[in-house]
């Protein structure tokens, strides 16, 4: 079935480098990739979101990349500071009505 | 930012007790979902929503669970004989061009 795996699954970095998490999927159908960042005790939050028609998309501090042909999308986090610690899930979708699928999440720590 | 609202934020409940959490989606969006998420762990989908059916449903999702548009606005999940094994955090979420989730209800089985 549809599958969608993230790594790594926690990551620490220095305040002020990079970051980066990869995706991958399955299925062959999705066209549309979003990005969540989740807090403690609260709901995913859509930070940014790709389609499969380009190839990059930047949003201030943070871009993501898709490789349609290799199934890869990635989230890169620049210039990190300490608000950016939070869980980070990718996800992928077909359709607008078909569900959304989930990776197992990157709990992202940010080391002052 | 258009917001998806969920009700309510914690709920605890008996065993064998029945609950409704309630989302009220995005106004222009079409498609709604709820997921949940056991403390810790992925977000898993539920069941999808679409012109006042399901769409999709997982193996989660069985004769337990129940989804309903009861008025146009208003987009409920109703868990019936809830086990202990039902406590999670439940989010809903809406989809026009980008898919937004609420801040969930946790729920806590007893």
């Amino acid at each position: 079935g549809e599958n969608v795996e993230q790594h790594p699954s926690t990551l620490s970095v220095q305040e002020g480098d990079s970051a980066v998490i990869k995706c991958t999927y399955s299925d062959s159908a999705s066209n549309y990739f979003p990005w969540y960042k989740q807090e403690l005790g609260k709901g995913p939050q859509l930070i940014i979101d790709i389609r499969s028609n380009v190839g990059e998309k930047k949003d201030q501090r943070i871009a993501v990349t898709l490789n349609k042909t290799a199934k890869h999308f990635s989230l890169h986090i620049t210039e990190t500071q300490p608000e950016d610690s939070a869980v980070y899930f990718c996800a992928a979708q077909g359709s607008s009505a078909s569900k959304i699928i989930f990776g197992s999440g990157t709990r992202l720590s940010i080391r002052p | 930012e258009p917001e998806v609202t969920q009700t309510p934020s914690h709920q605890v409940t008996q065993m064998g007790q029945e609950v409704i959490l309630r989302c009220v989606p995005i106004s222009n969006h079409l498609y709604f979902y709820w997921y949940r998420q056991i403390l810790g762990q992925k977000v898993e989908f539920l069941v999808s929503f679409y012109n006042n059916e399901i769409s999709e449903k997982s193996e989660i999702f069985d004769d337990q669970f129940s989804v309903e548009r009861p008025d146009g606005s208003n987009f409920t999940l109703k868990i019936r004989s809830t086990k202990l094994e039902d406590s999670a955090m439940y989010f809903c979420a809406s989809n026009g061009m980008e898919a937004f989730f609420g801040q969930g209800t946790r729920l806590t089985v007893v």
